[in-house]
């Protein structure tokens, strides 16, 4: 079955460093998805990408899906502490009813 | 978000107890979701529905069930609770998009 690989699973940074987390899919994705869950809370949508080779930002997150759909990123530029929780990655693919969802990288940034 | 609620927040039981645990949701969304987090595996999907009589097993199904009594309310039953049930349980709803918005969660703990 469809799987999403997300890599690293943890990650450790100092305040001002950039952080990057990445997605890759076993089969070809409709969509792709990114949410933050702060610890302690519920994940929460960031933004949802669609076409193949899609850039999009918000401040100071990038979010992109690779030329083929099958992988996508999260880059963070200059961190801070506001940005600590577990980013996870979404996708469908197909004819897949429902969402397939990585197993999310956890974000600590030190101050 | 406010617009889905989960009751209750916290939840301690006993092994071989029934539990029922409660979602609503505002936002007028066809889609509900079940999930269950524990640390190191992510978000699993227990059981989802798409319409008040389509309702499908996810990837953890056994030992719950679940009842969509309305467009608003679905609910998740330990028919008896287990020890390895323990974990943070998340209803999400969703629209066409895929886009989902996820409830505070319920923690609960079978002892």
């Amino acid at each position: 079955g469809q799987q999403v690989m997300q890599i690293p699973q943890y990650q450790h940074v100092q305040e001002g460093e950039d952080f990057t987390t990445y997605c890759n899919s076993s089969t070809t994705l409709s969509n792709i998805q990114w949410y933050k869950q702060r610890p302690g809370g519920h994940p929460v949508f960031l933004i949802q990408l669609v076409k193949s080779g899609e850039v999009k930002k918000q401040k100071r997150l990038t979010f992109q899906f690779g030329e083929a759909k099958k992988n996508s990123s999260l880059h963070i530029t200059a961190t801070q502490t506001t940005d600590v929780g577990t980013y996870f990655c979404a996708g469908r693919g197909g004819n897949n009813r429902k969402l397939i969802w990585g197993l999310g990288t956890s974000l600590a940034v030190n101050p | 978000d406010a617009d889905v609620t989960q009751t209750p927040r916290n939840r301690i039981t006993k092994t071989g107890k029934r539990i029922m645990l409660e979602c609503s949701q505002t936002k007028g969304h066809d889609r509900m979701y079940w999930y269950r987090q524990d640390p190191g595996l992510g978000l699993r999907l227990i059981y989802y529905s798409f319409d008040v009589k389509d309702i499908n097993k996810g990837e953890i199904s056994d030992g719950y069930s679940v009842s969509r009594q309305a467009q608003a309310k679905f609910s998740l039953s330990l028919e008896s609770a287990i020890p390895n049930q323990t974990a943070l349980y998340f209803c999400a709803t969703g629209g066409l998009t895929d886009t989902q918005y996820f409830g505070p969660g319920t923690r609960l703990t079978v002892l």
